[in-house]
């Protein structure tokens, strides 16, 4: 079995301030790992995950997360937020067959000008 | 390639009332998905299909029948609606097999804002 925790409801930052997002998971299995960003009144769409091989993974509108195995994490950062990355934003793990997507319960960020 | 599609984008049901969601996916994707979202609980899983013709449970089915109509389209359907139901319907689709760089990621369509009075 598979579940996700994402720490924290609501994150709010100042603009160009960090972003940190926090996500934990637990898998009896090599997870896969996805981070999902949601705009108002929109679907999902994919941020990056991470598979197999680098542990720090690159995304798209500079977010980058790290899978660290030891502490069973995939945290999501950002150096400088911007307004636009106001939106809401979810952990996903699956296991290697990848027929199903755990998702955590989201986290709405908040960037203050 | 216009990816997922769901309609109806909103809808509002009396109770008892019965309605089809409908999806399609455009890029020849093997699974698709159902999910509903609700605030504070993420998304959630009531049936998936791993391939045209199968059809399987996740983790909230009550209340909730689907169809694989044939690879491109998945509807879900509420034979009797109820208040609880209210919510956000996601569909998406994934492309199982090969060494594509979204491989197990998923596509998610727009949603359908369903209210159930």
């Amino acid at each position: 079995a598979q579940s996700v925790t994402q720490l924290g409801s609501h994150v709010s930052v100042s603009e160009g301030a960090l972003v940190l997002l926090r996500c934990n998971y637990s898998s009896s299995v090599p997870p896969y790992l996805f981070w999902y960003v949601q705009y108002p009144n929109q679907g999902l769409q994919l941020l990056l995950k991470y598979t197999t091989g680098a542990t720090l993974v690159k995304g798209i509108n500079g977010f980058e997360a790290e899978f660290k195995k030891s502490e069973t994490s995939f945290h999501l950062t950002k150096p400088s937020a911007h307004m636009s990355d106001a939106a809401e934003y979810f952990c996903a793990v699956s296991g290697p067959s990848g027929s199903r997507l755990t998702f955590g319960e989201g986290t709405q960020l908040t960037v203050n000008p | 390639n216009a990816g997922v599609t769901q309609t109806p984008k909103f809808q509002v049901l009396k109770t008892g009332q019965s309605m089809t969601l409908q999806c399609a996916q455009d890029m020849n994707h093997n699974s698709m998905y159902w999910y509903r979202q609700d605030p504070g609980m993420g998304l959630r899983l009531i049936y998936y299909s791993a391939s045209e013709g199968t059809t399987d449970k996740g983790e909230v089915p009550n209340g909730y029948n689907v169809s694989r109509l044939n690879k491109r389209e998945f509807s879900l359907r509420l034979e009797s609606a109820a208040p609880s139901q209210t919510s956000v319907y996601f569909c998406a689709s994934r492309d199982l097999a090969g060494w594509a760089s979204s491989y197990n990621e998923q596509f998610f369509g727009p949603g359908t804002r369903l209210t159930v009075l």
